[in-house]
C-alpha cells in the first residue's frame, strides 16, 4: 500500500460528459502528480501541484484541469470527454516541490468514454 | 516524443535465471533514472534508482547499469522469480525537472 488513494477505481461515461477524479496523497506529502496511462503507451505527464500551487504542467489538454486544495488532496476534471481520453490516469505524490526521488502512485483510476 | 523507450514490449525467463531489461533515453540532459514495477491492478512501485554519477546501482537481485555514452540502462534481476513477473517501467527525469518521463513498460513473466 503506497499511502496514496485514488478514487473512483473505475468510470465509464459517454462522449461529451465530465468527469472528476480524486486524489488523496501519501500523509505529509505535498506534491501531487497527475500521469495518464493510455493503451500500450508509458505514463504522461500531465501536471503537478505542491502544497495547493501548480508547479508543472505537461501534456496536459485544455479540456483538463486539475487543483489541490488546502487539505492537500487533488482533483483532476475532465470535460467534453472524447473516445481517446479512456486511459488509466493515476496520481502520484511526493514530499518536497522537486523531484529529487521516487514518486510514490496510487492504484489509478480506470476511465472509459463510450 | 518519446524521450524514453523501451523496446521490448515482453520477456519470458525461467525461474533462476537472469533477467535483463533495457531502456534507452534521447534526452542528454536526464541524470536521474528509476524503475518501477507494476502488477495488475496496482499502481506503479518504486524499484530502483541510479544518478547519472554512478554506472552501476545493486539492491538486493536488482541491479541497474547505466552507460551514459550510449543512453542506455539495463535491470538485472538476478535469480528471477515467479513473483518477479510484472511489468516494469524505466523512468528519468533531469535536475530542476518536476517531472518523471516514463517507458512504455516491458512485461516480463518468469516461468516456473
Amino acid at each position: 500500500d503506497s499511502g496514496v488513494t485514488q478514487t473512483p477505481k473505475h468510470l465509464i461515461t459517454a462522449t461529451g460528459q465530465r468527469v472528476t477524479l480524486r486524489c488523496s496523497p501519501r500523509s505529509g506529502d505535498l506534491s501531487v502528480y497527475w500521469y495518464q496511462q493510455s493503451l500500450d503507451q508509458g505514463l504522461q505527464f500531465l501536471i503537478q501541484y505542491y502544497n495547493g500551487e501548480e508547479r508543472a504542467k505537461g501534456n496536459i489538454l485544455e479540456r483538463f484541469s486539475a487543483q489541490q486544495f488546502p487539505d492537500l488532496h487533488s482533483e483532476l476534471n475532465l470535460s467534453s470527454l472524447e473516445l481517446g481520453d479512456s486511459a488509466l490516469y493515476f496520481c502520484a505524490s511526493s514530499g518536497g516541490a522537486g523531484l529529487t526521488g521516487e514518486l510514490f502512485f496510487g492504484e489509478g483510476s480506470r476511465l472509459t468514454v463510450l | 516524443d518519446q524521450q524514453v523507450k523501451q523496446n521490448s514490449p515482453s520477456l519470458s525467463v525461467q525461474e533462476g535465471r537472469i533477467s535483463i531489461l533495457n531502456c534507452d533515453y534521447t534526452n542528454s540532459m536526464f541524470d536521474y533514472f528509476l524503475w518501477y514495477k507494476k502488477y495488475p491492478a496496482e499502481g506503479p512501485t518504486f524499484l530502483i534508482s541510479i544518478s547519472s554519477i554512478k554506472d552501476k546501482n545493486e539492491d538486493g537481485r536488482f541491479t541497474v547499469f547505466l552507460n551514459k555514452s550510449a543512453k542506455h540502462l539495463s535491470l538485472h534481476i538476478v535469480p528471477s522469480q515467479p513473483g518477479d513477473s510484472a511489468v516494469y517501467f524505466c523512468a528519468a527525469s533531469a535536475t530542476g525537472a518536476n517531472n518523471l518521463f516514463f517507458g512504455t513498460g516491458t512485461r516480463l513473466t518468469v516461468i516456473p
